[in-house]
C-alpha cells in the first residue's frame, strides 16, 4: 500500500505571494492532519481534517487555511507569506478521528517551503 | 495545556550499546496517549513506540522500550544494542484520548542521537 504523498517536496516562494500543498493520504485513510515544522518552534498542529470537514485547528493565523476534497486527499494554502513561514510542511493521515491509541497517524516525507 | 519537554538536545551512544532518552510532559488530564517517534534525515515521522497511560506496563517494541512513570510525568525510551541505522531525530509526543476534542499531536523539541560505529 503506498504511504502518504505530498507535493511538492520542496517550494520557493518571496514574501507577499501565496501557496499551495498538496497531500495524497493513504487509501482508505479518511483523516488527514497538517503540522508545521521550524527550528525555533518545533513541531505545531495546524488542523484536522475529516470527512471533508475542519474538526480540529491549531494556533495559526487566518492566513493558514486548509480543505479536504471527497477522495481523502487534503491541501493547505498559505497565503500572503511572511519570511517565519518557511518551514516543513508534514501531512500525517489515519484512518479515523486521531482518537484512538492504534488509529495511528502516518507521515509524509514533508514539503519543504523557502520564503525569499 | 499540554507540554512536552526533551531535556537533551543531543545524545551520542556507541553501536550495540544502550541509549536512553528523556521526555517529561504536564497534563491535567488523565487518559492520554504517549508516543516516541523517529525522524531521519529523509525527514520521515515514523512512530517507534506507543503507550497507553492507563496501562501500567510499559511497552516494548522489539530494541525500544519505555519507562512511564505516571505520576512523575516522565515517559523515557531506551534503546539497546543501538545500529547505525537508529540515528536520527527522535521526538516524544503526547495526544488527549480524544474524549475532550484535542486530539492533536503535542510534541517535544526533539533529541538528535548520533551513533558512533
Amino acid at each position: 500500500k503506498a504511504g502518504v504523498t505530498q507535493t511538492p517536496r520542496y517550494l520557493i516562494k518571496t514574501r507577499g505571494q501565496q501557496v499551495t500543498l498538496s497531500c495524497s493520504p493513504i487509501s482508505g485513510h479518511r483523516s488527514v492532519s497538517w503540522y508545521q515544522q521550524t527550528p525555533g518552534q518545533g513541531l505545531q498542529f495546524l488542523f484536522e481534517y475529516f470527512s471533508e470537514t475542519q474538526r480540529n485547528k491549531g494556533n495559526f493565523p487566518g492566513r493558514f487555511s486548509g480543505r479536504q476534497f471527497s477522495n481523502s486527499r487534503s491541501e493547505m494554502n498559505v497565503s500572503t507569506l511572511e519570511l517565519g513561514d518557511s518551514a516543513l510542511y508534514l501531512c500525517a493521515s489515519s484512518l479515523g478521528l486521531a482518537g484512538g491509541l492504534y488509529n495511528e497517524q502516518f507521515f509524509g516525507p514533508g514539503t519543504r517551503l523557502t520564503v525569499l | 495545556a499540554q507540554t512536552v519537554t526533551q531535556s537533551q538536545p543531543e545524545m551520542s551512544v556507541q553501536e550495540a550499546e544502550t541509549v536512553t532518552l528523556s521526555c517529561t510532559y504536564d497534563t491535567s488530564e488523565s487518559d492520554y496517549y504517549l508516543f516516541w517517534y523517529k525522524q531521519p534525515p529523509s525527514r520521515q515521522m515514523i512512530l517507534v513506540i506507543r503507550q497507553e497511560a492507563y496501562k501500567q506496563q510499559n511497552a516494548t517494541e522489539n530494541r525500544f522500550s519505555v519507562n512511564f512513570q505516571k505520576a512523575a510525568k516522565s515517559f523515557s525510551l531506551k534503546i539497546s544494542d543501538s545500529q547505525l541505522g537508529d540515528a536520527a531525530m527522535y521526538f516524544c509526543a503526547y495526544r488527549s484520548s480524544g474524549s475532550t476534542g484535542r486530539r492533536a499531536l503535542t510534541f517535544g523539541s526533539g533529541t538528535r542521537l548520533q551513533v558512533q560505529p
